[in-house]
């Protein structure tokens, strides 16, 4: 089946570090592939996506790209500041049959930055 | 533009109580579904819906029940809560277009059962 594999946390960074998380994925065929984010006390936002092999999406200064030949679709984001601290979910979805899509969700990443 | 808007925020029940969590979306979505976050365990699946009168169940249905008569609504009942269903559910709503929009969740009901 499909599964998401994300790398633990939590993380800690001080304001304008250089940031990645890793997320790796396990899918037949061609997912599209998304990281989204919680703020606390929030639900989830999508922060980003990627549909094809290659595709970079991006967003509030957050990059990833999707690379089949890894199996891969890593977070990153060049200078991070205090507001992004939040909880990360790399998530997949595929046609699981009809024209139903299901999100996979990896455990999540919990991001925190000092200033 | 309300999005996904489910009720209480917080609740506290007690063992073998029941509760139903409301979840009503006005984007007109055929797709809903309803998600429980344990931490550090990511979101599991309860329930999903693929338009009124239609449900099935996701990864962990069990104490579960839900039912669709609206494309707006999508109530998810407990019957005789247990301590295990302590957990903040998300509701989410989509499309069906999921590969270019994602979905649309909820801010959540945070549960506790004593």
């Amino acid at each position: 089946g499909n599964s998401v594999t994300q790398m633990e946390g939590p993380v800690t960074l001080s304001e304008e570090a250089f940031l990645t998380i890793n997320c790796t994925y396990t899918a037949t065929g061609y997912p599209s592939l998304f990281w989204y984010v919680q703020y606390p006390g929030e639900g989830l936002q999508l922060l980003l996506k990627a549909t094809k092999a290659d595709d970079k999406g991006s967003n509030k200064g957050f990059e990833a790209t999707y690379r089949k030949e890894t199996t891969s679709f890593h977070l990153e984001k060049g200078s991070v500041q205090v507001s992004d601290s939040a909880v990360y979910f790399c998530a997949l979805t595929r046609n699981s049959g009809g024209s139903n899509y299901k999100l996979t969700f990896g455990k999540g990443t919990l991001l925190t930055v000092n200033p | 533009n309300a999005g996904v808007t489910q009720t209480p925020k917080f609740r506290i029940l007690k063992i073998g109580q029941s509760m139903t969590l409301q979840c009503t979306q006005d984007m007109n979505h055929n797709y809903m579904y309803w998600y429980r976050q344990d931490p550090g365990m990511g979101l599991k699946l309860i329930y999903y819906s693929v338009g009124a009168g239609i449900t099935d169940k996701g990864e962990v249905p069990n104490g579960y029940n839900v039912s669709r008569s609206t494309t707006e609504d999508f109530p998810l009942r407990l019957e005789l809560a247990a301590p295990s269903q302590t957990s903040v559910y998300f509701c989410a709503s989509s499309s069906g277009r999921d590969r270019d929009y994602g979905y649309t969740f909820g801010s959540g009901t945070r549960l506790t059962v004593v």
